[in-house]
């Protein structure tokens, strides 16, 4: 596709329930990141993926949160036991390559809300 | 954790005002971005000044960086309503995790028309 897919943009869930998002990069993109965004702040760094593998998953804020990317191109975010704490825009991003000056190019988000 | 800091946290102009914000960050960078958010949806990436830059153009943008304060500057020129968004800067910090981006909370511009 033109950009970096992100689905489903919203997800309202119940706490202690399990949800997946999901991320389309931009083809041809190597290098694939996810960032949570809460309200009034900043995006914050979660993982990376060079390919296949994750290759920094030290945002990740507990064991409760992973992802995957098995072909080296969609990627999927998985929360177990959703907490309210969760609620958040999660966004995805890619790039042509993660070494380098490259540009970082974003999805549309999923807003997540646990109630 | 966040590096940068965006000042001011609001920002309320006019249509047709320059519009500046400010970027400090805290530790060594190989570039500094600057990134466009509407309504809290996608990030757009706006401008990349790497660390041996100075100043950087890009139409009616024009980045500063002053590594010896860590700060950099994010100037728009003749603003619309239409810039009206949250404006981030992010650090890729030098020492090895070169493909991850620390983000400051923004600065939310409104133009007025």
């Amino acid at each position: 596709g033109a950009g970096v897919s992100q689905t489903p943009s919203n997800k309202v869930t119940e706490k202690g329930k399990y949800v997946e998002l999901r991320c389309d990069p931009i083809s041809g993109h190597t290098a694939l990141y996810w960032y949570r965004q809460s309200l009034g702040q900043g995006p914050e760094f979660l993982i990376y993926f060079q390919g296949t593998g994750a290759a920094d998953d030290s945002g990740l804020p507990n064991d409760r949160f992973f992802a995957v990317r098995p072909e080296g191109s969609v990627s999927t975010l998985k929360i177990q036991r959703t907490e309210r704490g969760d609620s958040a825009v999660y966004l995805c991003a890619s790039s042509l390559s993660g070494l380098g000056v490259n540009t970082i190019y974003f999805g549309e988000g999923s807003w997540l809300t646990v109630v | 954790s966040q590096q940068g800091e965006e000042d001011p946290q609001a920002l309320s102009i006019q249509e047709g005002e320059n519009a500046t914000m400010n970027c400090s960050y805290k530790t060594s960078i190989n570039n500094l971005q600057w990134y466009r958010q509407n309504s809290g949806r996608g990030l757009v990436h706006l401008i990349l000044i790497r660390s041996n830059e100075r100043e950087k153009h890009s139409g009616r943008l024009r980045v500063t960086l002053d590594t010896s304060k860590k700060s950099s500057s994010l100037l728009i020129t003749a603003s619309r309503a239409a810039d009206t968004a949250s404006y981030f800067c992010a650090t890729e910090n030098s020492g090895g995790s070169n493909y991850k981006l620390t983000f400051g909370k923004g600065t939310l511009l409104t133009v007025n028309p």
